[in-house]
């Protein structure tokens, strides 16, 4: 039931783009975002419930498709604070809880 | 507010101890979550309790225990250690299908 997460990492320069990929194998309630730092806890950054909705956080957007079963980060303009590992949690309608995938490593380079 | 709080931040056993993970919140939250991290697996969810009195199990509960005695604490348990049970410890605390609220995490080492 883990979520599959594209690419598994990538390097950016300072103000370059990036696109991160979520899948999942089930019907989707909902998907939540995640950032983790190295050595600290994840950080919540947005959570999608609606099939095309896209919530915005600061210059990082995603957008959820239902019937895909698919979800996409976007970070414009990278700076060097989006350096992490950016995780997506996935919920099944009914479910209490969430399945995480196994993560995409971000960094960006000066 | 601390948010959520975990006791012990490290700690070190030897294969067949025991020892009790505590996860305390003070938002109120009902929901509750332990998740394991390795490298390379991401977040994989142990037990977890959507009020005070309840559990259920999640991803990856064999050879693990928890109780949900009072709201705001969520206990882990792990009856006779394995090497296989090293890993980092997070617990997470949310108001239903809300954000999750993680805590700073507990590195465990079974030798």
């Amino acid at each position: 039931q883990q979520p599959v997460q594209s690419p598994q990492a990538v390097i950016l320069r300072e103000g370059e783009d990036a696109v991160i990929n979520c899948s999942s194998s089930k019907a989707l309630y909902s998907v939540h975002w995640y950032r983790q730092k190295h050595g600290e806890a994840p950080v919540f950054l947005m959570i999608l419930l609606k099939g095309g909705e896209q919530k915005g956080h600061e210059k990082i957007s995603a957008s959820f498709n239902e019937k895909k079963q698919q979800s996409s980060l976007y970070l414009t303009a990278s700076q060097l604070s989006y350096s992490g590992t950016y995780f997506c949690g996935t919920e099944s309608p009914g479910a209490n809880n969430l399945f995480f995938g196994t993560g995409t490593r971000l960094t960006v380079i000066p | 507010n601390a948010g959520v709080t975990q006791t012990p931040k490290f700690r070190v056993l030897k294969t067949g101890q025991s020892m009790t993970l505590l996860c305390a919140q003070d938002m109120n939250h009902e929901y509750m979550y332990w998740y394991r991290q390795d490298p390379g697996m991401g977040l994989r969810l142990i037990h977890y309790s959507v009020g005070e009195g309840t559990t259920a199990k999640g991803e990856v509960p064999d050879g693990y225990n928890v109780s949900r005695l009072k709201k705001q604490n969520f206990l882990l348990g792990l009856e006779s250690a394995a090497p296989s049970q090293t890993s980092v410890y997070f617990c997470a605390s949310s108001r239903g299908g809300n954000e999750q609220f993680f805590g700073p995490g507990t590195r465990l080492t079974v030798l």
